[in-house]
């Protein structure tokens, strides 16, 4: 049953500190998407990788959010200092070809206090 | 700006009745509306989908409505049940950078109760 996976499922940490989140995504998908979900703004694409190459990063705070995939089985989103305004829950989702569907992992619930 | 407005918020439905989740957009160049299905502690998971040359497409008990004039399409969810509880978002995408990008409703929280 392939599916995408990401770790760690919750964290909380204090404002200031550096916040590591990693997702592998479904082994053969070339196109990973980084999403934050929020109760007042939804869903928002935050980072868009094909091929291990960041093709839009447009959603991106550029000053404390990064985003990289080292390997094809290892994308990463890292926030450094982080803030209480990014508690939310982060998604990743991959997919093949052109991306018209995305399969979500089960996301990474961030608390900052 | 939210190019994808999704209404109700929250909807309460009997066992057996139908729900109707309704959404609206703005920018013609959006070409694939997929609805996406969310259980709590979960990732949102591709329910169906439409193309905007069809007014219609049926899978099971989940039905999209598709109004291309009106830019309007809604999901219909027939006899629903408890285990339909979830929260539903429409979605619109579009070619854009070389890619389809998705723009997300706000999202509905349908609770079917027995």
């Amino acid at each position: 049953d392939a599916r995408v996976t990401q770790t760690p499922r919750h964290k909380v940490t204090e404002m200031g500190q550096e916040v590591t989140m990693r997702c592998q995504p479904i082994l053969g998908h070339n196109t990973v998407f980084w999403y934050r979900q929020t109760m007042m703004q939804g869903l928002e694409l935050l980072a868009y990788f094909r091929n291990r190459a960041p093709l839009d990063d447009s959603g991106m705070p550029k000053d404390r959010f990064s985003a990289e995939m080292p390997d094809a089985t290892l994308a990463t989103l890292k926030i450094q200092p982080s803030e209480p305004r990014d508690s939310a829950v982060y998604f990743c989702a991959s997919g093949f070809g052109q991306g018209d569907t995305q399969y979500f992992g089960p996301g990474t619930r961030l608390t900052v206090l | 700006q939210q190019q994808v407005k999704q209404s109700p918020q929250s909807l309460i439905v009997q066992k057996g009745g139908i729900s109707i989740i309704n959404c609206a957009y703005e920018n013609t160049a959006f070409d694939y509306f997929p609805w996406y299905q969310q259980f709590p502690g979960k990732g949102p998971a591709l329910l169906i989908a439409i193309r905007p040359d069809v007014s219609e497409k049926k899978e099971g008990r989940f039905t999209i409505s598709f109004n291309k004039s009106a830019k309007q399409f809604s999901l219909h969810i027939m006899d629903s049940q408890p285990g339909d509880s979830a929260t539903y978002f429409c979605a619109a995408s579009m070619r854009s950078g070389g890619y389809q990008k998705v723009t997300f409703g706000i999202g509905t929280k349908l609770q079917v109760i027995p």
